[in-house]
């Protein structure tokens, strides 16, 4: 059964900061990840999906690696802003590749 | 907004009630699913949709029952609910089981 961990599961920083959320899955046959973000209450948006047969993508500051062999994503976040504060979430898809499979989140917190 | 519509954004409802949860997407998806998403757990999937035929129930009780009557609508129907299923319940859709997922805002459902 696949599992999806997060860590850490929350993290505070300064403004301006660089930072690394980390996920780790324990089956390496997925067809592809994806990063979300959830602010408080609200539904997800996505951030970035990799597909399996990419080791990284980016979208402005956002920079997320995949190594499948690893079992291992990395979503980096370059000059951390307070707008970035929100829960981070990590998903894989299913063997069936029906559907995803969460971890439990990231909750970021930047200070001004 | 993106693109995927969940009606009500809050629902109070007692044990005895019946009540649904609508969710809409204008995106051309042909996937669709629910997710239940309680404090300090992942997110659970519940139900897959594809072309309007149920293709994964994960083991949710009867007293939740989903209908999809075309691509763009899914309902999730209740009825003698119990104060544990309290929680956010997300809709998303994809094109694919493998494609990137666009999730609804949420209802945020407390059971009385």
């Amino acid at each position: 059964k696949q599992e999806v961990t997060q860590i850490p599961a929350a993290l505070s920083v300064p403004e301006g900061e660089n930072l690394v959320l980390n996920c780790s899955f324990t089956d390496s046959a997925i067809y592809n990840l994806q990063w979300f973000r959830q602010d408080p209450g609200k539904g997800l948006t996505s951030l970035l999906l990799i597909q399996s047969s990419q080791r990284e993508q980016t979208s402005g500051r956002l920079n997320a690696s995949l190594d499948k062999s690893s079992g291992r994503s990395t979503l980096y976040i370059a000059a951390s802003q307070p707008g970035d504060s929100a829960t981070y979430l990590c998903a894989v898809t299913n063997q069936a590749g029906t559907a995803l499979i969460f971890g439990k989140g990231t909750t970021l917190s930047v200070s001004s | 907004e993106t693109g995927v519509t969940q009606t009500p954004r809050h629902l109070v409802m007692g044990m005895t009630n019946k009540k649904s949860l609508k969710c809409e997407q204008h995106l051309g998806h042909n996937a669709m699913y629910w997710y239940k998403q309680s404090a300090k757990k992942p997110l659970e999937l519940m139900f897959v949709y594809n072309f309007k035929e149920q293709t994964e129930n994960n083991s949710v009780p009867s007293r939740f029952s989903p209908e999809c009557p075309n691509s763009s609508h899914l309902f999730l129907h209740l009825h003698t609910l119990q104060p544990e299923d309290s929680a956010l319940y997300l809709c998303a859709s994809t094109i694919g089981g493998n494609t990137e997922a666009f999730f609804g805002q949420g209802t945020r459902l407390t059971v009385v």
